[in-house]
């Protein structure tokens, strides 16, 4: 299995523009979650999903951000307007539930720059 | 309002020598513990996780202690390797029966000299 796979890479955008994130998790997880990451906060959670629906958005900052499920491999954070506060490592990652414990896999991110 | 709360922020072992770091909570309802490893522009990887009814650990040269009554876990990496340079994170998780959520402490980043 190729792991959890995040697009773009790296994305430099102006202020006000729209930045869509894209996330594909590991085939057959049933949960998939979306964390930034800046030096300040460290790991947020923003939004989980499990089997596609969304279960807590508390950690979604404000209105300008949204996230979707369309199906189970695929699924995209949307930050529209963007701003130069939101500039972060935004992570996603997928897991599948079991009686242990939550073991999460994480794609690689991508290092988000509003200018 | 943050509920697992990680120290230090930073740390500098020498090489051989022993890395610990501390995480504390307060909510009794979290019943796993896991650590994520992160190297530089990588996501976090699992290392090694425990649940409250076992008060130790151990994997290799990674521990975890876990003090049930104090709500604290620490993780202790012995014979530390310049390779184990990395930030570590502690975890908490919740499971509500329907759903589970793990909340991340701010991160320990490690620095192993030679």
């Amino acid at each position: 299995d190729a792991g959890v796979i995040q697009s773009p890479r790296h994305e430099v955008t102006e202020m006000g523009q729209e930045v869509t994130l894209r996330c594909k998790p590991i085939s057959g997880h049933d949960y998939l979650f979306w964390y930034r990451q800046t030096m300040m906060r460290g790991l947020e959670l923003l939004i989980y999903f499990n089997n596609n629906v969304p279960i807590d958005d508390s950690g979604m900052p404000e209105d300008r951000f949204s996230a979707k499920m369309p199906n189970a491999s695929f699924s995209t954070l949307k930050i529209q307007p963007s701003e130069p506060r939101d500039s972060a490592v935004y992570f996603c990652a997928s897991s599948l539930s079991n009686r242990s414990g939550l073991k999460l896999f994480f794609g690689s991110g991508t290092q988000l720059s509003v200018l | 309002q943050q509920q697992v709360k990680q120290s230090p922020q930073s740390l500098i072992v020498q090489k051989g020598g022993i890395s610990i770091i501390n995480c504390a909570y307060e909510n009794t309802a979290f019943d796993y513990f896991p650590w994520y490893q992160q190297f530089p522009g990588k996501g976090p990887a699992l290392l090694i996780a425990i649940r409250p009814d076992v008060s130790e650990k151990k994997e290799g040269r990674f521990t975890i202690s876990f003090n049930k009554s104090a709500k604290q876990f620490s993780l202790h990496i012995m014979d530390s390797q310049p390779g184990d340079s990395a930030t570590y994170f502690c975890a908490a998780l919740i499971n509500t029966g329907t759903a589970s959520k793990l909340t991340f402490g701010t991160g320990t980043r490690l620095q192993v000299t030679l």
